[in-house]
């Protein structure tokens, strides 16, 4: 069973603080992606990473996929409040056709103002 | 439609029961997927069609569980004699180009008393 383990669980900061969150895994994934819940909705795509050792930015956000693409990890500079959120990590694995992803359990994010 | 339609928002239902939980999916999305998050968990995977095929099915949990997605299109979600751990949230998505194409619907919360 491949299992993609997150951490910290929970991470409360105040608003323009930095932060990091990890996603680590035992496995290979053929690629890796992101995504952020709000209460009350389903998971909303922020990225995908395919290449080991590839850094994608989407403004203050900026992914990295590990070189041996079995780990990930997610920076948020100067967070806002509206950053507030679960984010959730996602691995693809590849064969028979089937675009199966395992989640991780996800890190909780409050951004205090 | 402009995304993906999941009905009803909410069910509760009594143990022992049988629920059909219904996943409208955008329109021209040929992969829909369904998912089950439970609390404090990540999306654990279910069943994924490919038109009007299941091409998965490996993640339902047992034969209490179906899917169906006859014109390829709306997929119901159909769960036999209810039991409390079933309670939930089901998610289903859709996509028309693989993983990097997924959209998550709000969700079904099931809660069976």
């Amino acid at each position: 069973t491949q299992l993609l383990e997150q951490s910290p669980q929970f991470l409360s900061i105040q608003e323009g603080e930095n932060l990091t969150v990890y996603c680590n895994s035992s496995s290979v994934f053929s690629s890796l992606q992101w995504y952020r819940q709000e209460p009350g909705e389903g998971p909303v795509l922020l990225v995908t990473v395919v290449t080991g050792g590839e850094v994608k930015k989407l403004k203050r956000l900026t992914f990295q996929f590990g070189d041996a693409r079995k780990d990930s990890s997610l920076h948020i500079t100067a967070a806002q409040p509206g950053d507030t959120g679960l984010y959730l990590c996602a691995g693809l694995s590849s064969g028979a056709g089937s675009y199966q992803l395992t989640f991780g359990k996800g890190t909780k994010l409050s951004v205090i103002p | 439609g402009a995304g993906v339609s999941q009905t009803p928002s909410n069910k509760v239902t009594e143990k022992g029961k049988y629920v059909e939980l219904r996943c409208d999916p955008i329109s021209g999305h040929t992969a829909l997927y369904w998912y089950r998050q439970s609390l404090g968990q990540g999306p654990e995977f279910l069943i994924y069609f490919q038109g009007t095929g299941a091409a998965d099915d490996s993640g339902l949990p047992n034969d209490r569980f179906f899917a169906v997605r006859p014109e390829g299109s709306v997929s119901t979600l159909k769960i036999q004699r209810t039991e409390r751990g079933d309670s939930a949230v089901y998610l289903c998505a859709s996509s028309d180009r693989g993983p990097s194409g997924y959209t998550f619907g709000s969700g079904t919360r099931l809660t069976v008393v």
